[in-house]
């Protein structure tokens, strides 16, 4: 069974503050990586495609380490908008067969 | 306005009911999907299709059934099999199955509640 693990938080942070989410994953040879946001009884939305090289949107920032296997999400300067659960996504396919596994997600909460 | 819509927001049925979620796409998505999500869990694959007429199990297929007789509609069955079945049903789309980076787009969701 491939995994996804996430500590699942609550992090609580003050306003303006950094934070980082790391995420691990089981099988070497997953393909995809992503970071969803999902508020409270909300549908998930992407948040960031993650790649090999890393990539930035703003604040955000998310890093691939494949050697290790994990992806990490940082938030600089935190919003109270910031607020929700974050979720790490790995995905696999290939020789007909595909799998898509979701981490249980790692709670923030940004405080005035 | 693109995206995807699922009904109703919330849904109540008697153990033993079979009850069929609805959700429907106009993002002219070949991929689509089905997940359940449990409070403190994380969202669970039941079935995807990649395209019309073509469907797969995923991690908990068993006790669901769909259907996918349109590119816009993939309609999820939750039959009297399924031992647990108050959840969280989110459907999503994508331009192609999401194993090449492509975007999940995720439906409001429907909250099955059996009674």
């Amino acid at each position: 069974r491939k995994e996804v693990e996430q500590d699942p938080g609550p992090f609580n942070v003050p306003e303006g503050a950094t934070v980082a989410f790391n995420c691990t994953y089981s099988n070497s040879a997953s393909q995809s990586f992503f970071w969803y946001r999902q508020d409270c009884r909300k549908e998930p939305k992407l948040l960031m495609s993650v790649y090999s090289s890393g990539n930035e949107d703003g604040r955000f920032t998310a890093q691939l380490n494949r050697a290790s296997q994990y992806i990490s999400l940082l938030i600089r300067d935190s919003k109270l908008s910031d607020s929700a659960t974050y979720l790490c996504v790995v995905t696999d396919s290939g020789a007909g067969s595909y799998q898509l596994t979701f981490g249980k997600g790692t709670k923030l909460s940004v405080i005035p | 306005d693109g995206g995807i819509t699922q009904s109703p927001k919330y849904l109540f049925r008697k153990e033993g009911q079979n009850v069929t979620l609805s959700c429907e796409q106009n993002l002219n998505h070949d991929a689509m999907y089905w997940y359940r999500q449990d409070p403190g869990q994380g969202l669970r694959l039941i079935y995807y299709s990649q395209i019309v007429n073509d469907f797969q199990k995923g991690d908990i297929a068993e006790g669901y059934s769909v259907s996918r007789e349109k590119k816009e509609s993939f309609p999820l069955t939750v039959t009297s099999a399924q031992k647990n079945p108050t959840a969280f049903y989110l459907c999503a789309s994508s331009e192609e199955l999401a194993g090449g980076g492509d975007e999940q787009f995720f439906g409001p969701g429907t909250r099955l509640t059996v009674l």
